[in-house]
Order: C-alpha cells, then structure tokens, then sequence
C-alpha cells in the first residue's frame, strides 16, 4: 500500500507570494491533517480536513487556508508570504482522525 | 489549551542501555497515546500506540500509561546509535479533534 504522498518537495519563494502544496493521503484513508514544524515552536496543527469538510482548524491566520477533494487529496496554500512561514510543512493521513501516517514532508523557505 | 510537555533534552544514554523518554499531559479527557520518532531531517515516523493503563511491549520498545498521574512514558531496551532521533509525545481525546504533540526529547545513543 502506498504511504503519504506530498508535492513539492522543496520550495523556494520571495516574501509577499502565495504557495499551493499538495497532499495525497494512504488509500481509504479520509482524514488528512496539515501541520507546520519549525524548530523552536515544533508540530502546530494547521487543519484537518475529512470528506471535503474542515473539521478542525488550529490557531494559525487566514492566509492559511486549505481544502479537500472528493478522491481525499489536498492541498493547503499560504497567501503573502512572511519570512515565518518557511517551515516544514507535513501531512498526516488517517482512517478517520486516530494515529496519523505523516508524509516526507514540503520544505518552504520564504526569502 | 491541551498541552503535551516532554524535555527536550538531549538525552544521553550508552549502546545497549534503557533510554527512558517522559511526557507528560494537562487533558484528562485524553484517550489516545502515540509515540513518533523522527530522524534529523525526515517526517515523524509512528512506532507505538496506547490506549489503556498499563505496559504495551513491541520488540525493544515499551510504552507505559498512567492516566491518573497523566503521563506516558516510552522505553527503549538494549538502545542502538541506530535509535538517535527525536520522540515525539502525541496525545488525543475521544472527540474529533486532532493529535496534540509535544515538542519532543532529541535522544542520543553513544557507541
């Protein structure tokens, strides 16, 4: 069974751009979490999303915002980028919420 | 604000030696343990849940519950450089709300 599938891998942008990653959660799974790891402030929870539907969403502003298709993919996007948004960007999927299989990650660095 | 407290050590420990990783929890409604490990410069990787008071063994690992004290714990038997990485506490409530983690112990194993 193929694991959790993230795009890009790396990103490279300029502060004030916008950035759309990509998600594709285990097979059945319809549940896909997003969360954002820096090194001082660890795994903050973006957003969970569970058959196109936003079920949860963490402490983070609107230029974070995501969404989910009906084959489960998603993608989040990150609107006027500051210089603290470049993170490692994870995605875990789940069957339905429960223990997450996280994805290799997108590394954004925002310049 | 659920909050999952580790230290972030790093912890020491000598080849074929017990590392012992601590976590502790504020929610008393939590229901769902797990343990990540995550190695320099990849996505955190699942390698044991618990749900009830007590011990759960898989191979050289054993995770440790104790609701009323509110924390988990994880050993590692007979530790190898190969276990260096940083652990990863998460917890969850019944709910449809999302992991919390805590930042987590970066361990050191020594040859």
């Amino acid at each position: 069974k193929a694991g959790v599938t993230q795009t890009p891998r790396y990103l490279i942008k300029t502060r004030g751009q916008q950035v759309t990653l990509s998600c594709s959660p285990i097979s059945g799974h319809r549940s896909v979490s997003w969360y954002q790891q820096t090194p001082g402030q660890g795994l903050q929870f973006l957003f969970e999303y569970f058959s196109e539907t936003q079920r949860n969403k963490g402490n983070f502003p609107g230029r974070f915002s995501g969404r989910q298709f009906s084959n489960s993919r998603s993608e989040m996007n990150v609107s006027t980028l500051e210089l603290g948004d470049s993170a490692l960007y994870l995605c875990a999927s789940s069957l339905n919420q429960g223990m997450g299989f996280f994805g290799p990650g997108t590394r954004l660095t925002v310049l | 604000q659920k909050e999952v407290e580790q230290n972030s050590g790093p912890l020491s420990v000598p080849e074929g030696a017990i590392a012992s990783l601590n976590c502790t929890y504020s929610d008393r409604g939590s229901q769902s343990f797990f343990w990540y490990r995550q190695y320099s410069g990849k996505s955190p990787e699942l390698i044991m849940s618990i749900y009830s008071n007590g011990d759960k063994e898989d191979g050289r690992f054993t995770a440790q519950l104790n609701k009323a004290s509110q924390y988990v714990s994880l050993l590692i038997r007979d530790s190898q450089p190969s276990d260096s990485a940083t652990y990863l506490c998460a917890v969850k409530d019944s709910g449809n709300t999302p992991l919390v983690f805590g930042k987590g112990t970066r361990l050191s194993v020594i040859a």
